[in-house]
């Protein structure tokens, strides 16, 4: 079976850093996605991480760990627009398991 | 580049009632998917198209529900009939070649509501 799991709500200020964190256990491992999903939007992919470390775009950075099962997405320099849906998604077999997703919001 | 179409964008049906969601991928993309996301919840797959194929149908609930791909391109998920569970967002996704490394493009989704 899947079990991935993330905090169901975070909240910060504009400018500020937020991580956020996704444990998993799953019967395989093909490498972790995270997607950012707005209100009623389409998410929208944002990394894929397959070997261990960190992966670094912009605002954005992804980290696993496969030993631990875990990764986070940390945000920076956050922004109003960032106020979403973040998320977690392992792939195994061609087949994506979602978390339940982190609603991140930000405040002036 | 225009991105995956999904129509109709909301869907009022009353329970027993049939229903069709319609997904058009982005040009070019073989992979086809359709999630459920029901509220609060991530995507769950249904089913996953390879071309014209459908390569992992497991978790489709197939008393009911029923897809097609006939031409590899167009999609149709369809429900008959609908119950008050199946209320939720039907996701549409593509993506340009098979591997797990290779990211989803997702519709906006058709939000199910049955009364």
């Amino acid at each position: 079976g899947q079990n991935i799991d993330q905090p169901t709500e975070m909240t910060a200020t504009e400018g500020a850093i937020v991580q956020i964190n996704c444990t998993y256990q799953t019967s395989g491992f093909n490498g972790l996605f995270w997607y950012q999903q707005h209100a009623g939007e389409a998410p929208t992919f944002l990394s894929y991480n397959v070997l261990d470390g960190l992966e670094e775009k912009g605002r954005f950075s992804s980290f696993l760990s496969r030993s631990k099962g875990y990764s986070y997405l940390l945000l920076k320099e956050l922004q109003m627009k960032d106020s979403a849906s973040y998320l977690c998604a392992v792939t195994n077999d061609y087949k994506l398991s979602f978390g339940a997703g982190t609603t991140v919001t930000v405040r002036a | 580049e225009a991105g995956v179409v999904q129509s109709p964008r909301y869907k009022i049906i009353e329970k027993k009632q049939p229903v069709a969601f319609w997904c058009n991928p982005i040009s070019g993309h073989n992979t086809l998917y359709w999630y459920r996301q029901n509220l609060g919840q991530g995507p769950e797959l249904l089913i996953r198209y390879e071309n014209e194929e459908a390569v992992d149908d497991s978790q489709l609930p197939k008393d009911r529900f029923s897809a097609e791909r006939l031409k590899g391109v167009d999609s149709t998920l369809k429900i008959q009939p609908a119950e008050l569970g199946d209320s939720a967002v039907y996701l549409c996704a593509s993506s340009p070649r098979t591997g797990e490394n290779t990211e989803a493009f997702f519709g906006q989704g058709t939000r199910l509501t049955v009364v």
